[in-house]
């Protein structure tokens, strides 16, 4: 079974770090472009990140473009998302998706429960 | 980038059909057929229902399909169930490497 769980939510003050991880199991990782959601609550969804299958082609929504990183480890079967200088808009549940077919120009199919991010003082 | 438009709510009595667009511009729903839309049910993560516009992933009913015109995609329900009671949401692909998400509609079994 395709799977992906996402870890490292958390509380944390405004301005500060923190970094999630994607585990990715089911499926050929190193095969598929990988992106990350948000949603806040009670609100929408919102796309943040994506990285294809070999981390040639990488882009970031406007609204944390220069503040978030996008990573993967083909090796580890993981992905990950540095979250720098995070603010208070930033709180919401983080998605980890896997693309359809393998291709950066695909929908997103296999979906993680999410990890929380508080940003609070 | 703007988020894609969607009404905020739709509903339908069982076994009705109802239908939702998902407005944008000739950036995104209208110059690339990377149309997507997601259900999602009350603290569930989404489920892609409608891929490429028009195509359905294994396992979601024929009940669900998707069509695309100009710069508006559009969901449609047919014979709505009980557990079509979701938040629907598009996603288009919008050039270089991004997406963008519609503001989602609440689909009301009446």
């Amino acid at each position: 079974e395709m799977q992906v769980v996402e870890s490292g939510g958390g509380l944390v003050q405004p301005g500060r770090s923190l970094r999630l991880a994607c585990a990715a199991s089911g499926f050929t990782f190193e095969d598929y472009a990988m992106h990350w959601v948000r949603q806040g609550s009670g609100k929408g969804l919102e796309w943040v990140s994506g990285i294809s299958s070999n981390s040639g082609d990488i882009d970031y929504a406007a609204f944390v473009k220069g503040r978030f990183s996008i990573s993967r480890d083909n090796a580890k079967n993981s992905l990950y998302l540095e979250m720098n200088n995070l603010g208070p808009d930033d709180t919401g549940v983080y998605y980890c998706t896997k693309v359809f077919s393998g291709s950066y120009f695909d929908a997103f199919h296999i979906w993680g429960q999410g990890t929380a991010v508080t940003v609070s003082s | 980038q703007s988020a894609l438009t969607q009404p905020r709510s739709v509903s339908g009595s069982p076994g009705q059909s109802v239908t939702i667009s998902c407005t944008g511009t000739s950036m995104d729903i209208g110059g690339y057929k990377f149309v997507s839309w997601y259900q999602q049910h009350p603290g569930k993560a989404p489920k892609l229902i409608i891929y490429d516009g028009t195509m359905r992933p294994s396992g979601v009913p024929d009940r669900f399909s998707g069509s695309k015109s100009g710069n508006t995609a559009s969901l449609t329900i047919s014979g709505l169930q009980a557990d079509d009671e979701a938040d629907y949401y598009c996603c288009s692909y919008a050039g270089g490497y991004i997406y963008v998400f519609g503001t989602g509609t609440e689909v009301t079994v009446l």
